[in-house]
């Protein structure tokens, strides 16, 4: 079955510090990725996705982030950790069917000033 | 535009007592989704609407469960005699159509006393 994992639950970094949030997926075929953000109390955001073309997908609030089919994975960076980035973090994928998603367990990020 | 909202926001309930949630879709989306969101199962997927076809409810937990979309627009989802392990949050997601983009509303919070 196709899988989503998210190895960090919990990942504290200091402000102005680089990120880099880990995704693998396990898929038959080129998936489709995403990678969504949740603040306290709030519904999910979309961050940046990935169909096809360039492996490296911008996104917003100055997030990027990479698929590198060898390695099953689709990571999420930023440069410079902004206080406000603090949330948690969501990778999905198609869940067997592309009508519905697959998400990782999240990871939380605590920024520190 | 607007996004995705749903309503109550909020809802504390009486174990048994049935529970309806409602989702209003961004307008022109034709797939709307219903997800939960507990902390114990993260993020699954309960049902998908795809315009007139049948909707995949192969993620609804129980018979207690239903979902209906009205007129291709707004969405309710029922919780028949609810159950304490129902508490959770409740998120609805709209898109043009897998493998689309779903962008999330606020969710409700539902909480069986």
């Amino acid at each position: 079955a196709q899988s989503v994992t998210q190895p960090d639950i919990h990942i504290t970094v200091s402000e102005g510090a680089s990120l880099e949030l880990r995704c693998n997926y396990s898929y038959g075929a080129t998936p489709y990725l995403f990678w969504y953000v949740q603040s306290p109390g709030q519904g999910l955001q979309l961050l940046l996705k990935y169909f096809s073309g360039d492996t490296l997908v911008q996104g917003i609030k100055g997030f990027e982030a990479e698929f590198k089919r060898s390695q099953s994975s689709f990571n999420l960076r930023k440069p410079s950790v902004h206080w406000s980035d603090a949330a948690e973090y969501f990778c999905a994928a198609p869940g067997g069917t592309a009508s519905k998603l697959t998400f990782g367990t999240g990871t939380r990020l605590q920024v520190t000033l | 535009g607007a996004g995705v909202s749903q309503s109550p926001s909020n809802k504390v309930t009486e174990k048994g007592k049935d529970v309806e949630l409602r989702c209003d879709p961004i307008s022109g989306h034709t797939a709307l989704y219903w997800y939960r969101q507990s902390l114990g199962q993260g993020l699954e997927f309960l049902i998908y609407f795809q315009g007139n076809s049948a909707p995949d409810k192969s993620g609804l937990p129980s018979d207690r469960f239903s979902a209906e979309r009205t007129g291709g627009s707004v969405s309710t989802l029922t919780i028949q005699r609810t159950q304490q392990e129902d508490s959770a949050v409740y998120l609805c997601a709209s898109s043009f159509g897998p493998p689309e983009t779903q962008y999330f509303g606020p969710g409700t919070r539902l909480l069986v006393l």
